[in-house]
């Protein structure tokens, strides 16, 4: 079973500035099957990313997704105020099949 | 627009059963692959099932947590994806979110309905 753990726990950040969220596997995953979603206080989960770099439908260009082997990324340039909200990485394998990762709440000074 | 309506949570004793149902609307839903979701109150979300396209053979898919307690099914003459649990823990409370499957990502979510397992 693949384990996630996203770093750091919580990222304060003023707006403009860059964030970067870490999310490690616990082996080496297929990038394929990565994906990042944004939870915003009282919402639902919703896709940002998928196939580890592609942006879901409306989803700004300030948001992008990198990395290989154990080691992910979500990179949010040009940091906005509603950009406020936990972060979650998802992988999608045998068993179980979708595992996330236990979230990064990202703070807008 | 892709729409996701849960329905049927509540309050439930340990070891009652509960049906919650997902109605969609905005896509072929005969075609799609559907997943349930729970976050645990203050907690991060957990996958609790899957069931493909009957045309995939419309079989299903459980994690460990709720193998052998949890049911999901669909009615697709209906647009809606039921999950049926039954032996319900006290770690069953959480908000149950309905959604669409990807390629490997959950596409679409509902806004959840509310599960609490207490005595």
């Amino acid at each position: 079973e693949i384990v996630l753990t996203q770093s750091p726990g919580t990222l304060s950040l003023s707006p403009g500035e860059r964030a970067t969220l870490s999310c490690r596997a616990s082996q080496g995953v297929s990038s394929s099957y990565v994906a990042w979603y944004q939870q915003k206080p009282g919402q639902a989960p919703r896709l940002l990313i998928y196939g580890a770099s592609s942006r879901a439908t409306g989803i700004p260009d300030r948001f992008s997704g990198s990395g290989s082997g154990a080691d992910l990324t979500l990179t949010i340039s040009r940091l906005e105020p509603e950009d406020s909200a936990v972060y979650y990485c998802q992988y999608y394998g045998s068993s179980p099949m979708y595992t996330f990762g236990q979230g990064t709440k990202l703070e807008i000074k | 627009e892709v729409l996701l309506v849960e329905s049927g949570g509540g309050l439930v004793k340990p070891g009652g059963s509960l049906r919650l149902s997902c109605s969609a609307s905005g896509f072929t839903f005969i075609n799609a692959w559907m997943s349930w979701v729970r976050q645990a109150p203050g907690k991060g979300l957990e996958w609790v099932g899957r069931i493909k396209n009957k045309a995939d053979g419309g079989t299903t898919d459980y994690p460990a947590p709720v193998k052998g307690r949890f049911t999901i099914s669909r009615d697709d003459s209906k647009n809606t994806v039921y999950l049926q649990m039954n032996n319900l823990k006290t770690e069953d409370t959480a908000l149950y979110y309905c959604t669409t499957c990807g390629g490997y990502d959950l596409r679409y979510w509902g806004q959840g309905t509310l599960v609490a397992v207490s005595s």
